[in-house]
C-alpha cells in the first residue's frame, strides 16, 4: 500500500498570501495524484487530478505540480473561502486508493 | 446535473448489519466506476470499496469479507451491505463517482453517518 504524507499538518496564513502544501508518496506514483478540498460539514471537492490538471470549475489560483514521490498544491493568493482541509490521493497502484492525512489551512 | 443521495445510515450495535443506498441522477451508475469513501469523526478520508463499470469489485483490507458493494442498474442506485460491524466502522460514508474511470472522484454525495455502538 502506498502511504501519502502531507506537510505541514496545519498552515496559518492570511488572505492574499501564497499557500504551498506538500504531499510525499512512499513510492513513485508517477503523475497519478489528486488534490481535494474539504470545508467543515461538507463533502470533499476535487481540485486537481493527474498532479497538475484543474478539475472543472476550479479557479486558476489553484495549481498542482510534481511527479514521482513529491507533489505540491499551490494557492497563489488566498481567498477567504480557501481556508479548509486539503487532502492528496493517489491512484497509481490501486486498489487500494489511498489518501494523505490532510493539511488544515487556517486563517492567521 | 449529477447528484448522489445516500441513505441508510444510523445507529447499529457491534456485530450488526446495515445497508447503505446511493441514488444517482444525471448520469448512469453502470457507466462509471463508483466507490464508497468513509471519514471517521474528526479524521481523514479512507477509501472503502469500488465497483467498476464492468462489474468487478474491490475492497479495503479493513472491510474485506464484511462489506459488499453492488449496484442496481435499472434503479441507478449503488449499495454497500455492511455486516459484522465494529466500533471502528463508525464514520460518515460518502458515495462517490469516478467520472474519469481511473481512480479520481469528481462527484460526492452529502454522506450518511453510521454509528456502531452498544
Amino acid at each position: 500500500e502506498i502511504v501519502l504524507t502531507q506537510s505541514p499538518a496545519t498552515l496559518s496564513l492570511s488572505p492574499g498570501e501564497r499557500a504551498t502544501l506538500s504531499c510525499r508518496a512512499s513510492q513513485s506514483v508517477s503523475s497519478y495524484l489528486a488534490w481535494y478540498q474539504q470545508k467543515p460539514g461538507q463533502a470533499p471537492r476535487l481540485l486537481i487530478y493527474d498532479a497538475s490538471n484543474r478539475a472543472t470549475g476550479i479557479p486558476a489560483r489553484f495549481s498542482g505540480s510534481g511527479s514521482g514521490t513529491d507533489f505540491t498544491l499551490t494557492i497563489s493568493s488566498l481567498e477567504p473561502e480557501d481556508f479548509a482541509v486539503y487532502y492528496c490521493q493517489q491512484r497509481s497502484n490501486w486498489p487500494p486508493l489511498t489518501f494523505g492525512q490532510g493539511t488544515r489551512l487556517e486563517i492567521k | 446535473e449529477v447528484q448522489l443521495v445516500e441513505s441508510g445510515g444510523g445507529l447499529v450495535q457491534p456485530g450488526g448489519s446495515l445497508r447503505l443506498s446511493c441514488a444517482a441522477s444525471g448520469f448512469t451508475v453502470s457507466s462509471n466506476y463508483m466507490s464508497w469513501v468513509r471519514q471517521a469523526p474528526g479524521k481523514g478520508l479512507e477509501w472503502v470499496s469500488v465497483i467498476y463499470s464492468g462489474g468487478s469489485t474491490y475492497y479495503a483490507d479493513s472491510v474485506k469479507g464484511r462489506f459488499t458493494i453492488s449496484r442496481h442498474n435499472s434503479k441507478n442506485t449503488l449499495y454497500l451491505q455492511m455486516n459484522s460491524l465494529r466500533a471502528e466502522d463508525t464514520a460518515v460514508y460518502y458515495c462517490v463517482r469516478d467520472g474519469y474511470n481511473v481512480g479520481y472522484f469528481d462527484y460526492w454525495g452529502q454522506g450518511t453517518l453510521v454509528t456502531v455502538s452498544s
